[in-house]
Formats: C-alpha cells, structure tokens, sequence
C-alpha cells in the first residue's frame, strides 16, 4: 500500500513567517504535487517536481517555493506567509509509469495564517 | 485555457435515490479523466477512464467516458450514507506531464 504522510495536520502560524509544509511518500514514486483547496475552488496545482531536485510550477505558486533534495520528500515553502495562504495543503504523488496518472494523496495539512 | 466543470456543486439526496454527477472538459491533448471521492481526508482513487464509451464499474458506483462531447458521468445507485462526499473529477493531458487539473468538485450529501 502507497503510504503519503504529511508533517502535520494542523497549523497555524501568524503573518510574516516562513513556513515548512513537508511531504514524504514511501514507494519511491518520481512525481510528487502540491495542491492547496479551498470552498469553491477545487484543488490547484502549487508546484509539481518529476525528480530529485526538478520542480516545475503549478498553476499558483505564487508566494510559494519548493524543495526536492530526497526522492520520497518534497517540502513547499511560505517564504512570508500571508492569511490568504490560510487553506488546505495536500500532497500527492505517483508513480509515473504511462499509462497511469493515479495520484496518491496525503492526509492535508489545514494550515490557519493569522 | 484548459478546464474542468462539475454540475452540481453541491447535491442533497436520500437514502436509496440513484445520482448521476457530471464532469465535463476541454483541454489540449486529452490523455485520461480521473474520479476521486474525498471525505473529510485525503481524496482517494475511483476510477481512470481513457477510451469513449467504456465503462468502468466498482460495487454501485460506475462511470463513462465520451470523448467527442468531452463529459464524463460517475452514477451512483442504491446510495448510502457512506457515500457521502466531495467527488472530484481531474483530467491529464500531455502538456503537463504527470499533473491533473481539478474541477471544483461536486459535494454529495446522502440523507438517511
């Protein structure tokens, strides 16, 4: 079974930190995503990487930065937080191998920025 | 600009009512359409549709694909309680390597 686990459940920080969502799957996937979701918006792609040390943006990474230095961990990055970064984070990852786009999913992080 | 559409947004039925949830698309190079069921946790995998016209089916739960109208639909019958969730649809294309694009989601509630 895909295990995808995410450093914490719950957080909250207050306006001006930097902040370390981390994500760490353990089938040796080479992709791994950052969404966030919020009411009415869906999921959003943040960043995406597709190897060790590779990231490519998503569709808002604005206010955001990633790191990949292991393959089974992918860390997004609030260099400022902001309390319109407040939302729920889910990591995903997969496998790669075409013809399968099934992500696995993490648990979310609901992170409160105040 | 690709897209993905959910109706309903949001949908309110009883115990034992039949529900079809829509999804429809347009994106460049469509490769897959993806259905996941999301409770108050992590979204997990339904199902994966590539090819018009075949469908895929899990206990009551079935879904198809029709890639000239560019919609899919995930049926739902004899729903329970359980069934209770957000369901999401996501498509992949070529141009993005592995990543989906996510609709916004329809949010069932089954009433007993």
């Amino acid at each position: 079974d895909v295990k995808v686990t995410q450093s914490s459940r719950y957080l909250v920080k207050r306006t001006g930190e930097k902040v370390f969502l981390e994500c760490v799957q353990d089938m040796d996937h080479e992709n791994m995503f950052w969404y966030r979701q919020d009411p009415g918006l869906g999921l959003r792609l943040i960043y995406f990487s597709y190897d060790v040390k590779m990231k490519e943006k998503g569709d808002i990474p604005e206010g955001y930065s990633v790191s990949r230095e292991k393959k089974e961990r992918f860390s997004l990055i609030l260099e400022s937080a902001s309390t319109n970064q407040t939302s729920m984070y889910l990591c995903a990852s997969l496998a790669g191998a075409y013809p399968s786009y099934e992500q696995y999913f993490g648990p979310g992080t609901r992170l409160t920025v105040t | 600009e690709d897209k993905v559409v959910q109706s309903p947004l949001s949908l309110v039925v009883h115990e034992g009512d039949t529900v079809t949830l829509n999804c429809s698309y347009e994106v460049t190079n469509f490769r897959s359409l993806l259905w996941y069921k999301q409770e108050k946790k992590a979204p997990t995998f339904l199902f994966m549709l590539t090819s018009s016209g075949i469908e895929k089916k899990s206990g009551r739960l079935s879904s198809i694909l029709d890639k000239k109208e560019l919609f899919s639909i995930l049926n739902i019958t004899a729903t329970q309680t359980g069934d209770s969730a957000i369901y999401l649809c996501a498509v992949a294309n070529s141009n993005s390597g592995y990543a989906l694009n996510f609709g916004k989601g329809t949010s069932l509630l089954v009433t007993p």
